[in-house]
């Protein structure tokens, strides 16, 4: 299994691009999540999955849209790309249940100019 | 909404010592699970340790014991005989959706260093 695989694993765009960031898991997992992690600052919560179709809002959310088509994908949209948006971006999954371990992919290091 | 904090941006051991890293909670839910996360400097996130709001034993997975007291809120995370590996970032995180892990909440974490 490859697990949890984001591409790309480093991006630089200019103020006002908009770009995708990949997400994909292999092991059949119903919960998928993305966060940022800023320096200084532990992990937040953008956006999450709790099976195909159907998405939710996490704790920043404002700027970036997701989707989940299929069980495996889960992309993170940036729609209008902001220098506040310079941060590492990780992709989550986990198995439907309590305590279970959540998976996490390498991270995408994004940087907007 | 839920909040982490723990208190200790940097911590010092020597090798072989054990350490505790604090983390204190606050929620309003009766259900809710609490997790510890290492992240080394390679930047991955490595899953350590649960404890189930409902659980009444401390958790332990190898060198890892969680020492949870409720009434207090807290959750801290002890490391028997340090290594040098275990030099890492540590967040402990909550989520509020009965334990399940999609919905994590992350404190800043806290640096541990050990030393030879």
């Amino acid at each position: 299994n490859a697990g949890v695989t984001q591409t790309p694993k480093f991006q630089v765009l200019k103020t006002g691009q908009s770009m995708t960031l990949q997400c994909a898991q292999d092991m059949n997992h119903e919960y998928m999540s993305w966060y940022r992690q800023d320096p200084g600052m532990g992990l937040r919560l953008i956006h999450y999955s709790v099976g195909a179709g159907i998405t939710d809002q996490g704790e920043v959310p404002n700027g970036y849209n997701v989707s989940r088509s299929t069980t495996e994908d889960f992309p993170l949209r940036l729609l209008s790309a902001a220098p506040s948006q310079t941060s590492v971006y990780f992709c989550a999954s986990s198995y439907y249940g309590v305590g279970n371990e959540q998976f996490f992919g390498p991270g995408t290091r994004l940087t907007v100019l | 909404a839920q909040k982490i904090t723990q208190t200790q941006p940097g911590m010092f051991v020597q090798e072989k010592e054990a350490v505790t890293l604090d983390c204190t909670y606050d929620t309003s839910d009766q259900s809710y699970g609490l997790f510890w996360y290492k992240q080394p400097s390679s930047g991955e996130m490595i899953f350590l340790i649960y404890q189930g709001s409902y659980d009444e034993q401390n958790a332990t997975e190898g060198r890892y014991s969680l020492n949870f007291q409720k009434a207090r809120k807290s959750a801290n995370l002890v490391i028997s005989a340090s290594q040098l590996g275990d030099s890492a970032m540590y967040f402990c995180a909550t989520s509020n959706s009965g334990g399940s892990n999609y919905k994590l909440t992350f404190g800043k974490g806290t640096l541990l260093t050990v030393n030879p």
